[in-house]
């Protein structure tokens, strides 16, 4: 069965700290992203990673870092939270691009920056 | 920049069909997926469209023009669990995919 895990569902953080979200795929993927999902925006793609100490931008990167030291485990990294971070954070695995292999989402991280 | 339509909101009753339609402007194409979010739940896949044409899975089926740049997702025989948000999502490369801001469906008895 497969699963993606993230470290936390529920966070609360204060303004200009450093935050980390941790999220973790036993599938064997290649590929995992991260994304926010706010009302009425839908998903949108801050950073992935198509290999091990790979990543790649995706629409939305400012503000964020990501880390990939191992194939199972991608961090998205907050340098200094802000409020308009408050959001949820969804974590996605998938395997190299053969098309039709959809993307795994974990639970999601609910971030209140305050 | 990519551009994904869908309504915001859909009712329906239990029993009934519904069809949540999904137009797209894309830099490029390589499928578009459905999928389904239940209230504070991780999206889960539904279906795969690649080429023009209808899906049939269950009673979901899903449908693509790639002309028209357009897709829909029908629910037949419409059951309360079936209340929840569809995103429609378009691969336009080798690994992202863009969504649209979602569809939430609400099944009344």
């Amino acid at each position: 069965d497969v699963k993606v895990t993230q470290s936390s569902r529920y966070l609360v953080k204060r303004t200009g700290e450093k935050v980390f979200l941790e999220c973790v795929q036993d599938m064997d993927h290649e590929n995992m992203f991260w994304y926010r999902q706010d009302p009425g925006l839908g998903l949108r793609l801050i950073y992935f990673s198509y290999d091990v100490k790979m990543k790649e931008k995706g629409d939305i990167p400012e503000g964020y870092s990501v880390s990939r030291e191992k194939k199972e485990r991608f961090s998205l990294i907050l340098e200094s939270a802000s409020t308009n971070q408050t959001s949820m954070y969804l974590c996605a695995s998938s395997y190299p691009p053969d098309s039709s292999y959809e993307q795994y989402f974990g639970p999601g991280t609910r971030l209140t920056v305050t | 920049g990519q551009n994904i339509d869908q309504p915001t909101e859909m009712t329906a009753t239990e029993g009934a069909i519904v069809q949540i339609n999904c137009t797209y402007q894309t830099s490029g194409f390589n499928g578009l997926f459905w999928y389904q979010q239940h209230a504070g739940e991780a999206p889960t896949f539904l279906s795969y469209n690649v080429l023009d044409g209808l899906e049939e899975k269950g009673r979901f089926s899903s449908f693509l023009s790639r002309s028209k740049g357009y897709s829909y997702l029908l629910l037949k025989e419409l059951q309360m669990k079936d209340s929840a948000s569809y995103l429609c999502a378009v691969r336009d490369g080798d690994y992202k995919l863009s969504f649209g801001a979602g569809t939430t469906v609400t099944v009344r008895a």
